[in-house]
């Protein structure tokens, strides 16, 4: 059974950083490209970063601040979110990307990890 | 202006059907996208159900009924997702997705109830 579970949020001041990491099961993590995506306490869904075999993106609202990667030997993907703001709090979900002939989207998708940036 | 535009909600009766619209920008033209949609129902991570660039270009999500289906109206740059015989279970909050500018750009979300 393909499983995401997403781990590392919590409460953190403004400027403090966090790591959040997002182990998978069932699945080999590294032959997949995979998401970061937030969504902020009764907002919508906003994609963060993605990372696949040769290229890494990442969201205006996070560039330079945020890191993805991945780790093969735990199968497992990272963020690293510095200078984090108030309008960072969000449930943070990791989602894999898959492709087909006509398209690319999320399939699965872990059940989140809350982080709350506040003083 | 936002990339992509949903209307933050809309209301329908079991039964009948619902078209759930998702707008691109002006100057980003609809037809040469592949718009995503996924369901997200209270307290779950979003659900992908299907993509959508033409009828020779399409996805249906593994297990997704039939009676969820996409198209576009090219007229009004806007993607739309289209529900058919409304169930209560359908209730939830439904966002379009697209990759533009080396990015992925969700909507705003439609929160659909059914009543």
């Amino acid at each position: 059974e393909v499983q995401l579970v997403e781990s590392g949020g919590g409460l953190v001041q403004p400027g403090g950083s966090l790591r959040l990491s997002c182990v998978a099961s069932g699945f080999t993590l590294s032959v997949y490209s995979m998401n970061w995506v937030r969504q902020a306490p009764g907002k919508g869904l906003e994609w963060v970063s993605y990372i696949g075999s040769s290229s890494i993106y990442y969201a205006d609202s996070v560039k330079g601040r945020f890191t993805i990667s991945r780790d093969s030997a735990r199968n497992s993907l990272y963020l690293q979110m510095n200078s984090l703001r108030a309008e960072d709090t969000a449930v943070y979900y990791c989602a894999t990307e898959s492709c087909t002939s006509v398209s690319c989207h999320f399939d699965y998708w872990g059940q989140g990890t809350l982080v709350t940036v506040s003083s | 202006q936002a990339v992509l535009t949903q209307p933050s909600s809309l209301s329908a009766s079991p039964g009948a059907s619902a078209s759930l619209t998702c707008t691109l920008r002006s100057g980003i033209n609809v037809g040469t996208y592949r718009i995503n949609w996924y369901q997200q129902k209270s307290g779950s991570p979003p659900q992908y159900l299907l993509t959508y660039k033409s009828d020779s270009d399409k996805h249906q999500g593994s297990g997704v009924p039939s009676r969820f289906s996409g198209s576009k109206d090219a007229s009004a740059n806007a993607g739309i997702l289209l529900i058919s015989g409304l169930q209560s279970d359908d209730e939830a909050d439904y966002y379009c997705m697209i990759w533009h500018s080396s990015a992925w750009v969700f909507g705003g979300g439609t929160k659909l109830t059914v009543l």
